[in-house]
């Protein structure tokens, strides 16, 4: 059974970047979309973007000028880079898997989530 | 992008009464909605794929419909560990969006 293990420091001074790794177990990072998903305290779920196997990426327009994905087929790992961060940053952030390998799909798998708070 | 709204907000019902939570769509998904169930400090777990589609270990007293624009999720005979929230997602187009979510209370 595929697990998915977000990885990355809890706290990020405001106007850095947030970086996060996902971690894939085992399975295979290869031929399936991954995607980033964030949720602040007490509110809904947040499609922040997704990664192809491939290296091929779609992000949400309300942060595509902050985000940066990438996949390391080595290490069986994608990250998420989110620049200029501030407050309304501050979230738990998933990793999911979508389910067909050609997507788009249901997220079948999903991480345990990782917190984020923006403080300085 | 797609907006998905889901009503009620919240819903409070009794041990064994069915449970009907809607989500409407902004524009056709055709039927690529799909629904999940997220219990406190978890992270959200698929329950039904494709509007109607089960998935494998989850309770069969959970049920989806719909196609289009309207959707709903059915729990019949509500258990005591169903009392969560529950979002809705579309992956017809991208950017994919969720529902703002419906928790669910026992009385």
């Amino acid at each position: 059974q595929v697990q998915l293990q977000e990885s990355g420091p809890g706290l990020v001074k405001p106007s850095k970047t947030l970086s996060l790794t996902c971690t894939v177990s085992d399975g295979s990072i290869s031929s399936y979309f991954w995607n980033w998903i964030r949720q602040p305290a007490g509110k809904g779920l947040q499609w922040i973007g997704r990664i192809y196997s491939s290296g091929s990426t779609n992000y949400n327009p309300s942060l595509k000028s902050r985000v940066t994905m990438s996949v390391d087929t080595s290490k069986n790992q994608f990250s998420l880079k989110l620049r200029s961060v501030t407050a309304a940053d501050t979230a738990v952030y998933f990793c999911a898997r979508e389910e067909a390998e050609t997507g788009p799909d249901a997220f079948d798998i999903w991480g345990q989530g990782t917190m984020v708070t923006v403080s300085s | 992008e797609i907006v998905l709204t889901q009503s009620p907000d919240f819903q409070s019902v009794t041990p064994k009464e069915k449970v009907t939570i809607t989500c409407r769509a902004s524009q056709s998904i055709g039927s690529n909605l799909h629904w999940y169930q997220q219990k406190p400090d978890q992270s959200p777990k698929l329950l039904i794929k494709y509007a109607s589609q089960s998935i494998s270990g989850v309770p069969s007293r959970f049920s989806g419909s719909g196609s289009g624009t309207d959707f709903t999720l059915t729990i019949n005979s509500l258990e005591a560990e169903d009392a969560t929230t529950y979002y809705c997602h579309q992956s017809s187009s991208l950017p994919w969006t969720f529902g703002q979510g419906t928790k669910v209370e026992i009385k």
